[in-house]
């Protein structure tokens, strides 16, 4: 099983709301990722968990909170987004100690911030 | 600072025609990585090549590593249709997890 999955595919929300996006991997990955892509333009980092643990935060605003409740597990929790957060947000995961690093990324979370 | 400049930035060809897209830099790599990622989706792991002088082949798309592993190359041979998207290339610089991903190569291959 290489498969990422994440949830929902498509989310429209107001500046007001709250919602989170999830994903999920069974492939004993411990290091899980989220990116943000904006259109023609290549991933960029916002977090990375190893082994359950926040190692990275790429300067990312609080509106963003990224959680880890298992090794199989990674969850973002959006609060009171900006339209120009308006963008598809990947989840992947690599293995923690391979010199390669080789990331699996699920499909994405389209999202819309009005 | 690492950088990848990938190039050509687009491309647009005939089914059946044969492309080549580039990913180089002026650093060193101790490997790199490719994907393709479809409109709407996610990246897709295509190859990661190690070794100076590497060639490795997946059906149609032919992936080299240059010699001195500064650079690296995506040939396709008889393009079809389901080979457009957007194809990346990306290095593991040995900390923090993170990747360094040049900027794509949109490719789109008319009927």
């Amino acid at each position: 099983d290489t498969e990422v999955t994440q949830t929902p595919k498509h989310l429209v929300m107001g500046m007001t709301n709250k919602k989170s996006l999830k994903c999920e991997q069974h492939m004993g990955h411990r290091a899980m990722y989220w990116y943000k892509q904006k259109a023609k333009k290549p991933p960029e980092l916002m977090f990375v968990y190893s082994y359950e643990k926040l190692s990275i935060n790429e300067s990312v605003p609080s509106r963003f909170s990224p959680e880890c409740p298992n090794s199989s597990l990674l969850n973002l929790h959006l609060h009171a987004l900006q339209p120009e957060d308006s963008a598809l947000y990947l989840c992947a995961s690599s293995q923690a100690n391979d010199r390669l690093y080789e990331q699996y990324f699920g499909p994405g979370t389209r999202l819309t911030v009005t | 600072t690492q950088l990848l400049e990938q190039s050509p930035q687009f491309l647009s060809i005939q089914e059946g025609e044969n492309l080549t897209v580039y990913c180089n830099s002026s650093s060193v790599f101790s490997s790199l990585q490719w994907y393709r990622q479809e409109p709407g989706e996610g990246p897709v792991l295509l190859v990661t090549v190690v070794t100076g002088g590497e060639v490795k082949k997946l059906k149609r798309l032919t992936f080299q590593f240059g010699d001195a592993r500064k650079d690296s190359s995506l040939h396709i041979t008889a393009a079809q249709p389901g080979d457009t998207g957007l194809y990346l290339c990306a290095f593991f610089p040995g900390a923090h997890y993170q990747l360094i991903w040049g900027a794509g190569t949109k490719l789109i291959i008319k009927p």
